[in-house]
């Protein structure tokens, strides 16, 4: 019973480059959220998405990032032209019925972006 | 608006000695309140929460964390550690909705 994929682990990217995250969230579930963790900072939430469907996107920067969570594949959650800031610890997490608290989220290990 | 604060970035305990970390929280309505481990390369695991029931809550592998609407804190406890609770811990916020939001984290080191 796999929990939830992410991929890639580590990701390096120089300035200007795309970056994308892919999370496959655990069987059954059709809700997934995207964290951002800075150094030195706990995570932040950045988009609750369903299938074919943003939910909630209210913690994702104005511009350069998307996410989606299309009826087939991983959830990707895409930036464009990285810049040195956008360096982070990135996790998914996902859950099986509607947002709530009752409903625990189950986290992926995350994924590293490194921008030189 | 919510928010955590975890006190202390790292806690080092020797083998079988209680396991202390602290977490006090702001919230503008009756939290929910999370315990995550995070055990190297891999994702959060949920250790336990407080959903408005029994204040003491008890959660796996032997920890507990008891909520104290008084002092706005939610410290978690292990009376004996194991090195295999040597992790990063994280206290989680959440006004009953799918946003938690986290704590900086506290790492925790083991000494045989």
């Amino acid at each position: 019973n796999a929990g939830v994929m992410q991929n890639p682990r580590h990701l390096v990217r120089r300035r200007g480059q795309e970056a994308r995250l892919r999370c496959s969230p655990m069987k059954g579930h059709s809700h997934v959220y995207w964290y951002r963790q800075l150094p030195e900072e706990g995570l932040k939430f950045m988009v609750y998405l369903q299938k074919e469907n943003i939910i909630d996107e209210s913690g994702m920067p104005k511009e350069r990032f998307s996410a989606e969570f299309p009826k087939e594949g991983p959830s990707i959650l895409r930036i464009q032209q990285v810049v040195r800031g956008d360096s982070a610890a990135y996790f998914c997490a996902s859950s099986t019925t509607s947002g709530s608290s009752y409903n625990e989220q189950f986290f992926g290990p995350g994924t590293r972006l490194t921008v030189l | 608006a919510q928010s955590v604060t975890q006190l202390g970035s790292h806690v080092s305990v020797s083998e079988g000695a209680l396991v202390l970390l602290r977490c006090n929280y702001s919230s503008s309505v009756p939290p929910y309140l999370f315990w995550y481990v995070q055990y190297p390369n891999q994702g959060l695991q949920l250790l336990l929460k407080y959903t408005s029931a029994a204040t003491l809550v008890k959660g796996i592998n032997g920890f507990e964390a008891e909520f104290k609407k008084s002092e706005t804190s939610f410290h978690l406890t292990k009376p004996s550690a194991h090195m295999s609770d040597a992790a990063e811990y994280f206290c989680a916020v959440s006004s009953n909705d799918y946003k938690l939001s986290f704590g900086a984290g506290t790492t925790v080191t083991v000494r045989a």
